[in-house]
Order: C-alpha cells, then sequence, then structure tokens
C-alpha cells in the first residue's frame, strides 16, 4: 500500500519570505500522480498543484512550484512570495495512474502559518 | 457550478442513531469518494466507488456503507453511530479515462458530531 510521509507538522513564513513544505511517499508503482491541497479554515479542499510522474519537468502554477525526485520519492512544495492568504493545512496526496486503483492517498498535513 | 454538494453541513447524533449523508455531482464524474478527517489528520478513506452499481472499501470501512445507484449520488450510511465517527466527512469524484485522470474535486465537508 502507498504511504504518504509529511514530517513537518508546522510551518511558519514572513509575508512576501518564500517557504518550502516537504512530502515523501512510498510506492512499488512506476506511475502515478501527485498533489498538493490547500485547506483553509473553510475546510474547503482546493487543488494548488499536480506533477505526473513520468513527466520530468517540475510543475509550477503561479508563486507555487514543486520540486519533484522521483528515485527519491520526494514532492516538496515551494510557495514563493508568501501571503496572507496562502495561511492554510497543506496536504501532500498520492494516486496511482493504474486503472481501477485510483485512490487517493493523504498526508497527514503541514500547518502554514504567515507572519505579516 | 455546482460542483460536489454535501448534505448537511453539520450534524450532531446520539450514540446508536443512523443517519445518511448525502453526496451529488453534476460533473459526470465516475469516481466516487467518501473520506473522513479526523482532527490534526489527513484524510483517509472510507469507501469508493468508479461507477454506478460498483463500490469498493477503503482505508476505514468499519460502521459505514455506501451505494451508487446513480452517476450523480453516492450517499454514506452511518448505522448504530459511535463517538468514535465524530469526524469532519468529504465527499469527492473525478473523472477517469484509461490512463488519464483528472483532480478530484471535494465538497465542503460535513461535520458530524456523536455524543
Amino acid at each position: 500500500a502507498q504511504t504518504v510521509t509529511q514530517s513537518q507538522p508546522e510551518m511558519s513564513v514572513q509575508e512576501a519570505e518564500t517557504v518550502t513544505l516537504s512530502c515523501t511517499y512510498d510506492t512499488s508503482e512506476s506511475d502515478y500522480y501527485l498533489f498538493w491541497y490547500k485547506q483553509p479554515p473553510s475546510r474547503q479542499m482546493i487543488l494548488v498543484i499536480r506533477q505526473e510522474a513520468y513527466k520530468q519537468q517540475n510543475a509550477t502554477e503561479n508563486r507555487f512550484s514543486v520540486n519533484f525526485q522521483k528515485a527519491a520519492k520526494s514532492f516538496s512544495l515551494k510557495i514563493s512570495d508568501s501571503q496572507l492568504g496562502d495561511a492554510a493545512m497543506y496536504f501532500c496526496a498520492y494516486r496511482s495512474a493504474q486503472g481501477g486503483s485510483e485512490k487517493l492517498v493523504f498526508g497527514k498535513g503541514t500547518k502554514l502559518t504567515v507572519n505579516p | 457550478n455546482a460542483g460536489v454538494t454535501q448534505t448537511p453541513k453539520f450534524r450532531i447524533l446520539k450514540i446508536g442513531q443512523s443517519m445518511t449523508l448525502q453526496c451529488a455531482q453534476d460533473m459526470n464524474h465516475n469516481y466516487m469518494y467518501w473520506y473522513r478527517q479526523d482532527p490534526g489528520m489527513g484524510l483517509k478513506l472510507i469507501y469508493y466507488s468508479v461507477g454506478a452499481g460498483i463500490t469498493d472499501k477503503g482505508e476505514v470501512p468499519n460502521g459505514y456503507n455506501v451505494s451508487r445507484s446513480t452517476t450523480e449520488d453516492f450517499p454514506l450510511r452511518l448505522e448504530l453511530a459511535a463517538p468514535s465517527q465524530t469526524s469532519v466527512y468529504f465527499c469527492a469524484s473525478s473523472y477517469s479515462s484509461g490512463r488519464g485522470n483528472t483532480e478530484a474535486f471535494f465538497g465542503q465537508g460535513t461535520r458530524l458530531t456523536v455524543v
């Protein structure tokens, strides 16, 4: 079974600075997807960014980028120019690309605080 | 755009009572999921469905039942509620065709308290 580990229960960053959230995963599969979801106090789960394992290029979405290291099974999220609205829980998630096994497995989350 | 709609948003149950959490999506997604989120924890999969008439257990299925009679609806049934089922429940859906896969879209969650 796949597992996702987020080793940082809490992180803080100054507004306008850069912060990196860590995520590692364990799988025997070669084809899969990785995601970062944001959960603000409203509880809504919002997709921040996704990465397909067969793509070597790291995904980017505006101020959000990932460092995907397939061999090391690492998938960190970098938030540049942090804003107060970035404060939230961030969850790393894994999904197999094998048809019929597309369960989304989550890490325990990292609580990000943005200080003004 | 409705997306994934969950009802109710909040509910308090007494021990031993039963209830159904409703989930509907209007995106014609084939996959639907139920997760629970306990304080300080990530989301754990309860049940999922790959299409109408097909359901399967996730990581924590005990105490729950589901059905998927239509593509749109995926209700979660709690029988004989217990305090251990106090949690926030999320329904999600996604579309998959062969290898291709889209992101999962989530409802806003149901906060359930069993007392």
